[in-house]
């Protein structure tokens, strides 16, 4: 079955400083590849996906991805921090068969003022 | 548009009794599907949908069933809670399928089985 695996449960930035969230990625194939935030007591609301064009994505609030084929990686950076993107961060990878979805455990962002 | 309703928003249960959980949208999206989040587990698919009439299991299906009987709506029935089910429940709707497209989250059910 496909997977992520995103390293860090918590990760605390100070506001204004780069936000770099990582997911790495089991396949065989080059996956489809996901980010999705979720703000609290919210359910979860798409950033960027990766559907095999461009490498480098760009998403919603400045958040962009580079997926790395070499390095099975997809992880999400942000140049500058805001305090409202304190949120917890999942990454996601479809199935094979086009009807699966599997996310990441999260990783929880906080932003230090 | 309401986009994805979820109702109730909490509910506590005894183990043993039943419920359903209820999801609604008003986009007309043809997928649907129920996902279970669990503390340093992520979400994970329970049932998908790929149109009315038509369901298929996800990845922990044990303890649920689902039924589609119309575009809108996608319920999901727990027949004989257990405490293992106490967890938070998101339903989500996508256009097309889960590979591709965007997902639309309802804002989820807290259910706790006791």
């Amino acid at each position: 079955a496909q997977s992520v695996t995103q390293l860090g449960s918590h990760v605390s930035v100070s506001e204004g400083a780069l936000v770099l969230l990582r997911c790495n990625y089991s396949s065989s194939v080059p996956p489809y590849l996901f980010w999705y935030v979720q703000y609290p007591n919210q359910g979860l609301q798409l950033l960027l996906k990766y559907t095999s064009a461009a490498t480098l994505v760009k998403g919603i609030n400045g958040f962009e991805a580079e997926f790395k084929k070499s390095e099975t990686s997809f992880h999400l950076t942000k140049p500058s921090a805001h305090m409202s993107d304190a949120a917890e961060y999942f990454c996601a990878v479809s199935g094979l068969t086009g009807n699966q979805f599997y996310f990441g455990t999260g990783t929880s962002l906080t932003v230090i003022p | 548009n309401a986009g994805v309703t979820q109702t109730p928003k909490f509910q506590v249960l005894k183990t043993g009794q039943s419920m359903t959980l209820q999801c609604a949208q008003d986009m007309n999206h043809e997928y649907m599907s129920w996902y279970r989040q669990d503390p340093g587990m992520g979400l994970r698919l329970i049932h998908y949908s790929v149109g009315a009439g038509i369901t298929d299991q996800g990845e922990v299906p044990n303890g649920y069933n689902v039924s589609r009987s119309t575009t809108e709506d996608f319920p999901l029935r727990l027949l004989s809670a257990a405490p293992s089910q106490t967890s938070v429940y998101f339903c989500a709707s996508s256009p097309q399928g889960l590979a591709l497209d965007t997902q639309y989250f309802g804002p989820g059910t807290r259910l706790t089985v006791l």
